[in-house]
């Protein structure tokens, strides 16, 4: 079975830009979560869909945007952007919403705003 | 400040030497879990610990979820230089859906 993928795996944007990322869960799952990595501040929360609904959010400003697709796509959208935005965008897969499935995590985008 | 804090931050060692790796919190979790995580790639889930004192072994690798679950260890036997990555551990937080908040991670390096 095919992992989780993500597209594009690099990216450089300047400020102001707007930047849109793409997750592939595995296979019959249904919950997208994705997550920002920096050094800084580590892996943090940023959302979840499940059924083509946000189901959770984290404390993200709303310049973080996303959606899911009925084949349980996700894109993940980041408008005006900052140089702090720079991270590794990860997200994760499972089969349900409840929180207490396994994730499976993508290798990630790495977003670099000059 | 983090929900979650891990120790130490980086840890250099040589092939063969033994280490341990802390999680630690002042909330109470409802579990735990440990991730791996190599250059260029996304986390792989190594071990969930479910019940307070719990220890699971995975071949060199012995996890331990401590009695108040509030904290857990992961101890390295025999270290190699395959061992390399960074280690996060993470939970579930109801205040987001019982989505996973991480630790910090520790950064191992194992020589040869």
């Amino acid at each position: 079975k095919a992992g989780v993928t993500q597209t594009p795996r690099y990216l450089i944007k300047t400020r102001g830009q707007q930047v849109t990322l793409s997750c592939s869960p595995i296979s019959g799952h249904r919950s997208v979560s994705w997550y920002q990595q920096t050094p800084g501040q580590g892996l943090q929360f940023l959302f979840e869909y499940f059924s083509e609904t946000q189901r959770n959010k984290g404390n993200f400003p709303g310049r973080f945007s996303g959606r899911q697709f009925s084949n349980s796509r996700s894109e993940m959208n980041v408008s005006t952007l900052e140089l702090g935005d720079s991270a590794l965008y990860l997200c994760a897969s499972s089969l349900g919403s409840s929180g207490g499935e396994t994730q499976y995590f993508g290798p990630g985008t790495r977003l670099l705003v000059l | 400040t983090q929900l979650l804090e891990q120790s130490p931050q980086f840890l250099s060692i040589q092939e063969g030497e033994n280490l341990t790796v802390y999680c630690n919190s002042s909330s109470v979790f409802s579990s735990l879990q440990w991730y791996r995580q190599e250059p260029g790639e996304g986390p792989v889930l190594l071990v969930t610990v479910v019940t307070g004192g719990e220890v699971k072994k995975l071949k060199r690798l012995t996890f331990q979820f401590g009695d108040a679950r509030k904290d857990s260890s992961l101890h390295i036997t025999a270290a190699q230089p395959g061992d390399t990555g960074l280690y996060l551990c993470a939970g579930p937080r109801r205040e987001y859906g019982n989505k996973l908040v991480f630790g910090a991670g520790t950064i191992l390096r194992v020589k040869s």
